[in-house]
């Protein structure tokens, strides 16, 4: 089956390390997102890419680091300048511009 | 700040009513919105889309419209079921694949 897979499902992680989320689609899709998903509230865009070794920062970058080195991979890395890292991570990808997202069924990082 | 916005935060109804669940976007450039529903613990799943050109956009029990003179958009649910319970989300696209979401209205269906 087509898809999008993020792993791991939950992930737990010290303050100061880095952590990076793993997403993979097998659907040939251009684009893919990340997105930060707190608690009773909206998706918030972290990066997207329209194509292969391009992307672009959305509203909450800082402290975030993206790679689009293959088609079908997108992985976001946490890095430790990001102050509040803990949040649900969920990863989409669409075919063309007006197309709906297709999305993962995330990925829950704990830092303590 | 939130360019698409819900004007509730809930919204409760009865086992068989209709759902009528309202969004607010301001980005007058978007040309294609998405209606979303999310499970808990789970990932967004696709309900219904329309685009700039169109006003109303009719699927299996749910309906879209869209008023591009005062930025609205709204999902209509006919014959609300338990299993509709989620969070629903209104995304707007914008240029250059930039998709955007709301903040989310979480629908409760009680028997």
């Amino acid at each position: 089956d087509g898809g999008i897979t993020q792993s791991p499902k939950y992930l737990f992680r010290k303050e100061g390390q880095n952590v990076t989320l793993s997403c993979e689609q097998n659907l040939n899709h251009d684009a893919m997102y990340w997105y930060r998903q707190d608690p009773g509230q909206g998706l918030r865009l972290i990066y997207y890419s329209q194509i292969v070794n391009d992307f672009q920062k959305g509203d909450i970058a800082e402290g975030y680091s993206v790679s689009r080195e293959k088609k079908e991979s997108f992985p976001l890395t946490v890095t430790s300048a990001q102050k509040n890292p803990t949040a649900f991570y969920l990863c989409a990808s669409s075919a063309t511009r007006q197309a709906h997202l297709h999305f993962g069924n995330g990925t829950r990082l704990t830092v303590t | 700040g939130e360019s698409v916005g819900l004007h509730l935060p809930t919204l409760s109804v009865q086992e068989g009513d209709n759902s009528i669940i309202n969004c607010a976007y301001s980005n007058s450039a978007s040309d294609y919105f998405i209606w979303y529903k999310q499970e808990s613990g789970k990932g967004p799943q696709f309900i219904i889309d329309i685009r700039s050109n169109m006003d109303k956009r009719q699927g299996q029990r749910v309906t879209v419209l869209l008023n591009k003179t005062v930025k609205h958009l709204s999902l209509q649910i006919a014959a609300t079921q338990p299993g509709d319970s989620a969070v629903y989300f209104c995304a707007e696209n914008r240029n250059n694949n930039d998709m955007r979401f709301g903040a989310g209205t979480r629908l409760t269906v009680k028997p």
